[in-house]
């Protein structure tokens, strides 16, 4: 399976942009591209999927790469809500269960 | 609409027994995972099914661990004979048959074997 590489940690200032980086340079025509985030003592969130466009919802952006080796999930102006661990995920089909890396720990700062 | 529900939220178990832990999909979904989160490890998954069928089981212990999907009701994994290294947040989500991109995961139900 295609795997990513996500940086253990970052840190970010309250109402600042957030640029969270993937690397995933295995991937292949067929996978998608996946965020999801988990807040402390929760459940897994999803945020957001793309395949080759960039896309936005109402949570955050994604930018993919044009050779598709990398993504970065974009959250516009972080909020203290907004501290969780976040995880890029690489899925072949709809269906396939969410293999989980140990992601990228949000940090937010008052 | 309700999200995913699990109940228990807390179940506290001694060794040997079992541990029945209950999950109800969001409206119109008929996709289930079950996913395990040992203490300071990521999430894990374990199975994945739909009404009445098992679709994929990687993921689930050989023994002791057996989940099911019925027609009617929650979906349902079941522990027996539960011992201290089943202690663990147990996540279900669930997607729709047209979206499966997005699953909706519940609040958890964390198991305490003492």
């Amino acid at each position: 399976d295609a795997k990513t590489t996500q940086p253990n940690s970052m840190e970010s200032n309250e109402e600042e942009p957030v640029h969270l980086p993937c690397n995933h340079s295995t991937i292949s025509g067929t996978d998608y591209i996946h965020w999801y985030r988990q807040l402390p003592s929760q459940g897994p969130e999803y945020v957001i999927h793309g395949l080759t466009s960039n896309v936005n919802n109402r949570m955050a952006s994604l930018a993919i790469a044009e050779d598709r080796k990398s993504s970065t999930l974009i959250l516009h102006r972080a909020t203290l809500r907004d501290a969780a661990v976040y995880y890029c995920i690489l899925r072949v089909t709809s269906y396939d269960k969410v293999i989980f890396g140990p992601g990228t720990s949000l940090s937010v700062i008052p | 609409n309700a999200g995913v529900m699990q109940n228990p939220r807390h179940l506290v178990r001694r060794r040997g027994q079992e541990a029945r832990l209950r999950c109800s999909p969001m409206k119109g979904h008929s996709h289930v995972y079950w996913y395990r989160q040992l203490p300071e490890e990521g999430l894990k998954f374990m199975v994945y099914l739909q009404k009445e069928n098992i679709i994929d089981e990687s993921g689930m212990p050989k023994e002791r661990f057996s989940a099911e999907f019925p027609k009617e009701g929650p979906s349902i994994l079941r522990i027996q004979q539960v011992v201290r290294g089943d202690s663990a947040a147990y996540f279900c989500a669930s997607s729709r048959r047209d979206r499966g991109n997005e699953q909706y995961f519940g609040p958890g139900t964390r198991l305490t074997v003492t």
